[in-house]
């Protein structure tokens, strides 16, 4: 069974430049959830997405968008990006329920310099 | 709304000494609690869950958690460290939506 892989691992950006972010879910799971965990705190709800539809969103503002591919696979997208953007951005998988556990990819390390 | 807080943002114990890292709730909805592990530069690996079955909760590597609804805690605990636990841990909730919550995490150093 192959676990929750994320691409790249590790991206350097310039204020006001766009990066894609992308994840495979585990085998078997639906929903893909995106994290954004900067230096020191723990992770931040981005958005979750669910058969390919939106299914909540936490407090980042529009430039933050994503994608889920009939695969369940997912994308995460930020436009015009800001210093403080630089942090951990981690993806779950899950089969979808909220007391199912969701399993963590090992993260994309974004610096925006 | 759920939130989680951790008390003690550093927590250090000896090899062998009981671990205990503490977790507080707060939710509007009967709770999911969670606790995860973090080494560096990884990802988030589960120790453990409750669901709403029994209220003592083991993990793996030895970690158990009891849930007291009373307290509205989820403390995680070890009895005896090893080297090998030393991470960051969090405590995370949901309830009423499938969004994990997370507290501010706990750094465990382990000495000998």
């Amino acid at each position: 069974e192959t676990g929750v892989t994320q691409s790249p691992t590790h991206l350097i950006k310039t204020r006001g430049q766009q990066v894609t972010l992308r994840c495979s879910s585990q085998s078997g799971h639906n929903t893909v959830s995106w994290y954004q965990q900067a230096l020191g705190q723990g992770p931040q709800f981005i958005f979750q997405y669910y058969r390919e539809e939106e299914n909540g969103r936490g407090n980042f503002p529009p430039r933050f968008s994503g994608l889920q591919f009939p695969n369940y696979s997912s994308e995460l997208n930020v436009n015009a990006l800001e210093l403080d953007d630089s942090a951990l951005y981690l993806c779950a998988s899950s089969s979808g329920s909220e007391r199912e556990t969701q399993y963590f990819g090992p993260g994309t390390r974004l610096l925006v310099l | 709304a759920q939130s989680v807080t951790q008390l003690g943002s550093h927590v250090s114990v000896s090899e062998g000494a009981l671990v205990l890292l503490r977790c507080n709730y707060s939710s509007s909805v009967p709770p999911y609690l969670f606790w995860y592990v973090q080494y560096p530069n990884q990802g988030l690996q589960l120790l453990l869950k409750y669901t709403s079955a029994a209220t003592l909760v083991k993990g793996i590597n030895g970690f158990e958690a009891e849930f007291k609804k009373s307290e509205t805690s989820f403390h995680l605990t070890k009895p005896s460290a090893h080297m090998s636990d030393a991470a960051e841990y969090f405590c995370a909730v949901t309830g009423g939506g499938n969004k994990l919550t997370f507290g501010t995490g706990t750094q465990l150093k382990v000495e000998l």
